[in-house]
């Protein structure tokens, strides 16, 4: 496995305003992939994050609320823009293809806990 | 399209008991299944794994067995822990994405 960190771990933002969530880890990997799990409820992927090539979003995300970077293959960041309440939520990345194994097995890291007021 | 149901929660149960946690499937094909657990306050973690038909994944003592028949995945325990309290993800992959079911609280106390 890998050490997967998560930059900030909880943060309260009011209505309008945007944050960025980083995500590093600590091996090259082949993918990694942006999710939001609202409160009670499972995993929802918002979009895959490619190195050097504008991520590839799920139905129902789009690139001007959620922007994404990956500049290298250890890193990557995610913007909520514009937030809303709605956009409470924990914020997880996630990572496959560590010293190439499978792109099936992903890991996780600890989260980001947004709160908009 | 692919989903994944699992039976609702919370699950409270006696420490030293029996837990099986039910885990139905839909997709086109054989996708690899997955169970994740969550500790409370923590990332999700990848439990075991299963990546064709009658494969039996298994780790901490937890089991659950890719059921082609029934399109099953079903978790199991034999002897639960206080420590096991979390919340437990079935997930299939397939097509480049994994699909999480909704989740599963298991409470286990003393």
């Amino acid at each position: 496995s890998a050490v997967i960190s998560q930059k900030p771990s909880r943060d309260i933002c009011q209505r309008g305003t945007s944050l960025t969530i980083q995500c590093q880890v600590d091996s090259q990997v082949t993918m990694m992939f942006w999710y939001r799990q609202q409160p009670g409820q499972s995993l929802t992927l918002i979009a895959t994050a490619n190195q050097g090539s504008e991520a590839t979003y799920e139905s129902g995300f789009v690139i001007d609320k959620f922007p994404i970077s990956r500049p290298n293959l250890t890193f990557s960041t995610l913007t909520v823009s514009n937030m809303s309440p709605e956009d409470s939520s924990i914020y997880l990345c996630s990572v496959a293809g560590l010293a190439g194994g499978p792109s099936y097995e992903q890991y996780f890291g600890p989260g980001t806990r947004l709160t908009v007021t | 399209g692919n989903s994944v149901t699992q039976m609702e929660g919370p699950v409270t149960l006696s420490e030293e008991a029996f837990l099986t946690i039910n885990c139905t499937y839909t997709a086109t094909g054989y996708p690899s299944l997955f169970w994740y657990v969550q500790y409370p306050g923590e990332g999700l973690q990848l439990l075991l794994k299963a990546t064709k038909a009658d494969d039996k994944g298994s780790n901490k003592g937890f089991e659950a067995t890719y059921r082609k028949e029934t399109t099953s995945f079903h978790l199991e325990k034999g002897s639960v822990q206080v420590s096991d309290s979390a919340v437990y993800f079935c997930a299939l992959y397939q097509g480049g994405k994994l699909i999480f079911g909704q989740g599963t609280e298991l409470s286990v106390k003393p």
